[in-house]
């Protein structure tokens, strides 16, 4: 089955430790983002990738890292997590960089930072 | 990207067609009109896009004006499992998605 996998899907920890989130999808997409969702500030875009070793920021990329050297993964790594990251994270990807095909999104990690 | 402009809530009786507007009056030529949804605090789920021509598929049907500055989403027979929040969403090729608040379709027996 096509999918989007993150991992973990909840997580509480404490601020400074740092964490990982991955993503694997398995549909040979190029194209992979990371979201984060808040109340009242809806999906905002924290990095993406068009391609294997192209990494680029997107709306709010402060306090977060990725890497991007498989096609199928693209963690999200926050080095010394602060409670202002506490979110809904999400992972998407598509087949391509073009505008025309449509994301797909992992089912969401919900992270507290205490 | 253009921006879209939705109403932020919107019933519909079960069994009924939900038609869910949408506003973007500064769209441009390459820009794609897409729809997602999200229940609860799923991942988002594509439903369906489009350049100018309507569309259809198993889920829903988008209709585009012929100026392009709006369109609206149609699911033709609404279930309680339908409930969710729609998204409507302009995008080029820069493929940089830009969720706004959306609409919070709320189905009803």
């Amino acid at each position: 089955e096509a999918q989007v996998t993150q991992n973990p899907r909840y997580l509480i920890t404490v601020t400074g430790k740092k964490l990982t989130v991955t993503c694997s999808q398995n549909m040979n997409h190029e194209y992979m983002s990371w979201y984060r969702q808040d109340p009242g500030l809806g999906l905002r875009q924290i990095y993406y990738s068009m391609n294997v070793e192209v990494t680029d920021k997107g709306d709010v990329p402060e306090g977060y890292k990725v890497s991007r050297k498989e096609k199928r993964n693209f963690p999200l790594i926050l080095e010394s997590p602060s409670p202002n990251q506490t979110s809904l994270y999400f992972c998407a990807s598509s087949l391509t960089v073009l505008g025309n095909q449509p994301q797909h999104f992992g089912d969401g990690t919900r992270l507290s930072i205490l | 990207d253009a921006k879209t402009t939705q109403p932020p809530s919107m019933d519909c009786a079960e069994g009924r067609a939900a038609n869910l507007p949408c506003n973007h009056s500064t769209i441009s030529g390459n820009e794609y009109v897409y729809w997602y949804r999200q229940i609860h605090s799923q991942g988002p789920q594509y439903i369906i896009h489009g350049l100018k021509n309507n569309e259809t598929n198993e889920m829903a049907s988008l209709i585009i004006t012929e100026d392009r500055k709006s369109s609206t989403l149609i699911l033709p027979h609404a279930t309680l499992r339908d409930t969710a929040v729609y998204y409507c969403i302009v995008k080029d090729n820069n493929n940089d998605m830009r969720f706004g608040a959306g609409t919070r379709l709320t189905v009803k027996p």
